[in-house]
């Protein structure tokens, strides 16, 4: 039973536009939220989180929105660059550990 | 040197043979952890440790064995492998709690069994 899901595998963007990538989940315990990119050949890097006591983080031009009736989550990237070509993975918090979903690869086309 | 570093970054190891990846952290965390990524999966926990002690092994085949001597060295043991093993193993590490502050990960042992 898959507790963290993202269900888009890849996304394609345009240099300038947003980038929306999206994560649901079925715990409604898990007290923080993270979105981690990694880059081919490097280890996941931490990009941004967010308080399941709060709906909105912002960080530049990174936003995370909460949405907790729905156990929904979703990463913005305004603008995009082509250097946010990357996987994007989610993750939720529960006590020490994180449970990840699967990772949505984005492009950002110039 | 600062972060989290793995060796080796690449293994190509037979499924009879003996062998080990080692973390290393230089940042004071207290818990440490290893991964496994696969294609087209979510990031796997394997074990954790928590100030030298295994708090978690989520049900983990005998064939890897994790060791801890202190609160900056992981292990991974790897014996009698199979390709199915083939993977990405990441160690992390992170403050006993990571709550918002997340994981400090390695680049990864790129691992694959013939």
């Amino acid at each position: 039973d898959q507790q963290v899901k993202q269900n888009s595998p890849s996304l394609s963007v345009q240099e300038g536009r947003i980038s929306i990538l999206n994560c649901d989940y079925t715990n409604s315990m898990f007290d923080y939220f993270l979105w981690y990119k990694k880059y081919p050949a490097e280890g996941p890097t931490f990009l941004i989180s967010i308080s399941s006591i709060k709906d909105k983080n912002e960080d530049g031009r990174f936003t995370v929105f909460l949405n907790k009736s729905a156990k929904h989550l979703s990463l913005h990237i305004v603008p995009s660059q082509p250097g946010d070509s990357a996987v994007y993975f989610c993750a939720a918090s529960g006590t020490y550990k994180y449970i990840f979903g699967t990772g949505t690869r984005l492009k950002v086309l110039a | 040197e600062t972060g989290v570093t793995q060796t080796p970054r690449h293994l190509v190891m037979g499924m009879t043979n003996k062998k080990s990846l080692k973390c290393e952290q230089h940042l004071g965390h207290n818990a440490m952890y290893w991964y496994k990524q696969s294609a087209k999966k979510p990031l796997e926990l394997m074990f954790v440790y928590n100030f030298k002690e295994q708090t978690e092994n989520n049900s983990v085949p005998s064939r890897f064995s994790p060791e801890c001597p202190n609160s900056s060295h992981l292990f991974l043991h790897l014996h009698t492998l199979q390709p199915e093993d083939s993977a990405l193993y990441l160690c992390a590490s992170s403050q006993d709690y990571p709550g918002a502050r997340g994981y400090t990960f390695g680049s990864g042992t790129r691992l694959t069994v013939v």
